[in-house]
């Protein structure tokens, strides 16, 4: 069965950095790409970025780019979302998703993480 | 660059049929067969419905399906049932550096 399992809620202030994880299982990690999806508190889904954890490519959409790094290790089947300065307006719950077809960059997310909500206030 | 246009809301009795519409542009919608729909209940995330315009995945009802014309796709589900109560995205794929386009989704009453 694939699963993507995320880490916990995280409650930050602005300014300080912060890294969520998203651990698959039931695959072959390496050979599927990784998306990151944000939904700000009642809004829709925005894609951010994607990574293919087989050579780490990764990227990232114009609107994201710069502010966040993408990222995986394949020897533990993590993926990696980070922030480096965080602000209140990344207050939002993060979705990592598996892009569908092995390989490719096909744009379609078949299974999702949980989600993680991120709080960032002072 | 802009989302995919959906209405905001749509509502149906149980056992009847609705349709969510999504508009895009020939650079989205129209320009690919790279369509889907994805089903959210409350709190929870994302479940994929349709991909491809209008192709299931393994477990989908089939009383959901999916279609395109031009800049516009839709998403059918039929035989309304009360668990079908969610919001529903569209996304496309995009020939912009976007990438990936959703919509602004339409929450579903089923009354």
């Amino acid at each position: 069965e694939v699963q993507l399992v995320q880490s916990g809620a995280e409650v930050k202030k602005p300014g300080e950095s912060l890294r969520i994880s998203c651990q698959g299982s039931g695959y072959t990690f390496s050979t599927y790409w990784i998306a990151w999806v944000r939904q700000m508190p009642g809004k829709q889904l925005e894609w951010m970025g994607t990574v293919y954890p087989a050579n780490s490519n990764s990227r990232y959409s114009p609107a994201f780019q710069g502010h966040v790094t993408i990222s995986a290790d394949r020897s533990t089947s993590t993926a990696y979302l980070q922030w480096t300065t965080l602000k209140a307006s990344d207050t939002a719950m993060y979705y990592c998703a598996r892009l569908g077809v092995p390989g490719a960059l096909d744009p379609t997310f078949d299974f999702w993480g949980q989600g993680t909500l991120v709080t960032v206030s002072s | 660059q802009s989302a995919l246009t959906q209405p905001a809301s749509v509502s149906g009795s149980p056992g009847q049929s609705i349709t969510i519409s999504c508009t895009g542009t020939s650079s989205d919608i129209g320009g690919y067969n790279y369509v889907s729909w994805y089903q959210q209940h409350p709190g929870k995330a994302p479940k994929l419905m349709i991909l491809d315009v209008s192709d299931r995945p393994s477990g989908v009802s089939n009383r959901f399906s999916g279609s395109k014309s031009g800049n516009t796709a839709s998403l059918n589900i039929s035989g309304l049932q009360t668990e079908d109560e969610a919001d529903y995205y569209c996304s496309s794929f995009t020939s912009s550096s976007a990438y990936v386009l959703f919509g602004g989704g339409t929450k579903l009453t089923v009354l």
